[in-house]
């Protein structure tokens, strides 16, 4: 079984540009979470969709949507980019929707904003 | 919101030596996972354990609940091992998939 895909690997981006980051998760999950990592403030929790709807929501500001399609599959945005949004961003999914599950992460999308 | 704290933040250790890490959080927990970080970036799960002992080939892991704390035993230390653990937890209020990690620990394994 696949497990969760992040796509693109790597990306380069200038200030007040958008981007958007896309996730497949394990075939047979339902839930997808996103997480922000960076070395000063570590993993951060930003957002999770189950069936299409936002479940849950971190701290960040409203520049940070995302979006989860039918088939489960998530994107998430961040529009006018600043450089404190170079990070590693990381999807999880599981099997949904109960809660307290066990989470995959995928190998990441590594934004660096210049 | 809920607080946790690893330690140590830096291990170094020969091949073949065995670690304990150790998660400290504030309040109580329904939900406690340990994922290793390799150095490509990707969170591996180790254990979903929000309390209990399991144990997974050289590696195991222990949550008190009632005290607050999980550690995670790593034995028989492979190269392969090196890279950070972190400990993440969820409250039962937070529904779904909020974790709340703590710093890690780095781990080093020399040969």
């Amino acid at each position: 079984k696949a497990g969760v895909t992040q796509t693109p690997r790597y990306l380069i981006k200038t200030r007040g540009q958008q981007v958007t980051l896309s996730c497949s998760p394990i075939s047979g999950h339902r839930s997808v979470s996103w997480y922000q990592q960076t070395p000063g403030q570590g993993l951060q929790f930003l957002f999770e969709y189950f069936s299409e709807t936002q479940r849950n929501k971190g701290n960040f500001p409203g520049r940070f949507s995302g979006r989860q399609f039918s088939n489960s599959r998530s994107e998430m945005n961040v529009s006018t980019l600043e450089l404190g949004d170079s990070a590693l961003y990381l999807c999880a999914s599981s099997l949904g929707p109960v809660d307290n599950e066990k989470l995959f992460f995928g190998s990441g999308t590594q934004l660096s904003v210049l | 919101g809920i607080q946790v704290e690893q330690s140590p933040p830096d291990l170094i250790l020969q091949e073949g030596a065995n670690s304990t890490l150790r998660c400290n959080f504030s309040d109580s927990v329904n939900n406690l996972q340990w994922f290793h970080q390799n150095p490509w970036g990707q969170l591996i799960n180790l254990f979903y354990i929000p309390s209990g002992t399991k144990q997974n080939g050289r590696l195991s892991a222990t949550t008190v609940a009632t005290e607050r704390y999980s550690l995670l035993y790593i034995s028989s230390s492979q190269t392969t091992d090196s890279g950070v653990y972190f400990c993440a937890v969820g409250r039962e209020e937070t529904s779904g998939s909020r974790l709340t990690f703590g710093e890690g620990t780095q781990l080093t394994v020399n040969p």
